[in-house]
């Protein structure tokens, strides 16, 4: 079955470059139409969309990051990645990535990894 | 941005007793909502999408209900393994957004 694991950088400093990596095992990452997303999840509150990639390279950001966000994918490693720019104590949450079903709800998660934003 | 409202914040139920959660569209999203729940530590998981059709494995004790703004989870005769975080996400306008959730703790 398929399963989804988060990896990356937990302690980042202010201004720097937050990065993460979805490693996707038991299937493939351009099989059946699905979205690969980042959603993340501050200390105390509540989760937000980041955006998503499809296999064919295409993404669509959440506008209140667009211009700090990038949403990659490696085919040949099954995975996709992202990269938050700049990042603030603002930034830290647990980040979860997770597989989108071709409608739009999020079927398979990640464990989820928590990135402190911190000097 | 269409703004997802859940009530109550937090909801205390006995086992075995029946829970009710809301949420509620700032706009339609029509029946594009789905209902996760979330335990600590643990990855959030998919219980109903297109606002009543329940997710693979997923007991028929979850049951949704709802279009246009207003819907609600329903889970019958709770137990113990049901005591979550519940959060509601509309995906019928981008950004995807989610509610800020509602804890179902045993009373």
């Amino acid at each position: 079955q398929l399963q989804l694991q988060e990896s990356g950088s937990r302690l980042v400093k202010p201004l720097q470059t937050l990065s993460l990596t979805c490693a996707v095992s038991g299937g493939s990452i351009t099989s059946g139409g699905y979205s690969w997303s980042w959603i993340r999840q501050p200390p105390g509150k509540g989760l937000e969309w980041i955006g998503y990639i499809y296999q064919s390279g295409s993404t669509y950001y959440n506008p209140s990051l667009k211009s700090r966000v990038t949403i990659s994918v490696d085919r040949s490693k099954n995975q996709f990645s992202l990269k938050l720019t700049s990042v603030t104590a603002a930034d830290t949450a647990v980040y979860y990535c997770a597989r989108g079903r071709p409608t739009g709800s999020f079927d398979i998660w990640g464990q989820g990894t928590m990135v402190t934003v911190s000097s | 941005e269409i703004v997802m409202t859940q009530s109550p914040a937090t909801l205390s139920v006995s086992p075995g007793e029946r829970a009710t959660l809301s949420c509620r569209a700032s706009q339609s999203v029509s029946s594009n909502l789905a209902w996760y729940q979330h335990k600590p530590g643990q990855a959030p998981r998919l219980l109903l999408y297109g606002a009543s059709t329940r997710a693979t494995d997923i007991p028929a004790s979850f049951s949704g209900s709802g279009s246009g703004t207003d819907f609600t989870l329903t889970i019958s005769s709770l137990q113990t393994e049901d005591f979550a975080v519940y959060y509601c996400q509309q995906y019928n306008n981008w950004p995807y957004t989610f509610g800020q959730g509602t804890k179902l703790e045993i009373k």
